[in-house]
């Protein structure tokens, strides 16, 4: 079955630096998506990427999804406290599959 | 504006007592999915239903049951609550594509005692 892995586990930072998240699946990806969750809440919503290749930004945030479709990176540029939370990727089982598999999060803390 | 509710947000319950988490979305979204979020598990799969009267299992799913009668709500039962079963449980919509994004509930924390 597919799963997913991210590294690293948890990750802490000073505000104003710049850090890399990686998610990386056993099969190749049909879409692959970033939630970002607080201590306490719900997952938000990121982005969504679907093509090899493919780069989306949001504000200070980055995701790319390699050629192949296997792994894709988070990048934060200058993080801020607010950016603090733990990150999951998720993706589709299957090209019809409607059903998600997660990876295990990766926790990151920013220092003021 | 459209959205994904849970309740109750926090429940305290008793080992074998039956117990209901709501989960209600006004997305109009056919695809509703239950998952339990522990530490060192991540988020499993509980129960997930593609539209009314549809529901199926997930990878965790003993112990749990869902009825899809309408488009906006999945509730989760727990038959007989079992401490195992304390977690946070996040109800998740999404549209009919498989690669549809899937929007996320705030969350419901039980406690089994």
């Amino acid at each position: 079955s597919q799963e997913l892995e991210q590294s690293p586990q948890s990750l802490i930072v000073q505000e104003g630096k710049n850090l890399t998240i990686n998610c990386t699946s056993s099969k190749t990806l049909y879409g692959l998506y970033w939630y970002k969750q607080k201590y306490g809440e719900g997952l938000i919503f990121l982005m969504m990427l679907q093509k090899g290749g493919e780069e989306k930004s949001h504000e200070k945030i980055t995701a790319k999804l390699d050629e192949k479709k296997q792994q894709s990176s988070l990048h934060i540029t200058a993080s801020q406290p607010s950016h603090a939370g733990i990150y999951l990727c998720g993706a589709p089982k299957g090209s019809y599959g409607q059903n998600f598999v997660f990876g295990p999060g990766t926790r990151l803390s920013v220092l003021p | 504006d459209a959205e994904i509710t849970q309740s109750p947000r926090h429940k305290i319950t008793e080992t074998g007592r039956q117990v209901t988490l709501a989960c209600h979305q006004t997305w109009n979204h056919n695809n509703m999915f239950w998952y339990r979020q522990d530490l060192g598990h991540g988020l499993r799969l509980i129960h997930y239903s593609y539209g009314v009267h549809d529901t199926n299992k997930g990878e965790v799913s003993d112990g749990y049951s869902v009825s899809r009668s309408n488009t906006e709500d999945l509730p989760l039962t727990l038959e007989s609550a079992a401490s195992s079963q304390t977690s946070v449980y996040f109800c998740a919509s999404s549209d009919l594509r498989s690669t549809d994004t899937q929007y996320f509930g705030p969350g419901t924390r039980l406690t089994v005692l």
